[in-house]
């Protein structure tokens, strides 16, 4: 039982290209979601999914988007980085709604943009 | 809205007591406590929901006064182990999270 797993661990891009980060969950959790973490500022909520070929929008969605095709993966995709996305992101997934279930936080991917 | 913790940061010896603060300034179904060591992921530690219903793994006390919206983790007899930074979530909607309090335990 892997739990909540992130690929890339870490990743250097360029000003202007583009990525993927792939979060695969094991628990059969319909909620997840990406976050980004940067110094003195918290965990801010980028997008979430409640379930399968749905998202919605979090706090600082701006230059990102995502994908639920599959229960079990959450896609975050950023089509032109900028520098201002440099930081660290984590996935997580809960079995419900988040006033009542505990989140399952992945390692995270440490994404810096030149 | 960004729940406000306090303090920032706290320097503890081990078997001291702190208390972390979380307020908010909407109205809350729960809060949520989180620790995160230095270069891992959040843990979670516990849920307390309106009503005086708490969700927990560990042996931390904590409050939840809905008229204020407000919340405080206790952390008494602290070992070295407790370190890491704390994070409340506050959920309306959905869970925001705060800034954080590091939280050092010093032998």
């Amino acid at each position: 039982n892997a739990g909540v797993t992130q690929t890339p661990k870490f990743r250097v891009l360029k000003t202007g290209q583009s990525m993927t980060l792939l979060c695969a969950q094991d628990m059969n959790h319909e909620y997840m979601y990406w976050y980004r973490q940067d110094p003195g500022m918290g965990l801010r909520l980028i997008h979430y999914s409640v379930g399968e070929g749905t998202t919605a929008k979090g706090e600082v969605p701006d230059g990102y988007n995502v994908s639920r095709l599959k229960k079990q993966n959450f896609l975050l995709g950023l089509e032109s980085a900028a520098p201002s996305q440099t930081s660290v992101y984590f996935c997580a997934s809960s079995y419900g709604a988040g006033a009542y279930n505990e989140q399952f936080f992945g390692p995270g991917t440490r994404l810096t943009v030149l | 809205q960004q729940p406000v913790q306090s303090p920032q940061a706290v320097i503890l010896r081990e078997g001291e007591d702190a208390v972390i603060n979380c307020s908010s300034s909407k109205a809350l179904y729960s809060v949520h406590w989180y620790r995160q060591k230095h270069g891992e992921a959040p843990v979670f530690l516990m849920i307390l929901l309106k009503g005086g219903e708490q969700k927990g793994h560990e042996k931390i006390s904590a409050s939840f006064n809905e008229k204020k919206q407000q919340s405080s983790l206790y952390l008494t007899a602290s070992q070295l182990s407790y370190s890491g930074t704390y994070f409340c979530g506050t959920e309306g909607g959905k869970l925001v999270f705060g800034k954080g309090t590091k939280l050092t335990v010093n032998p």
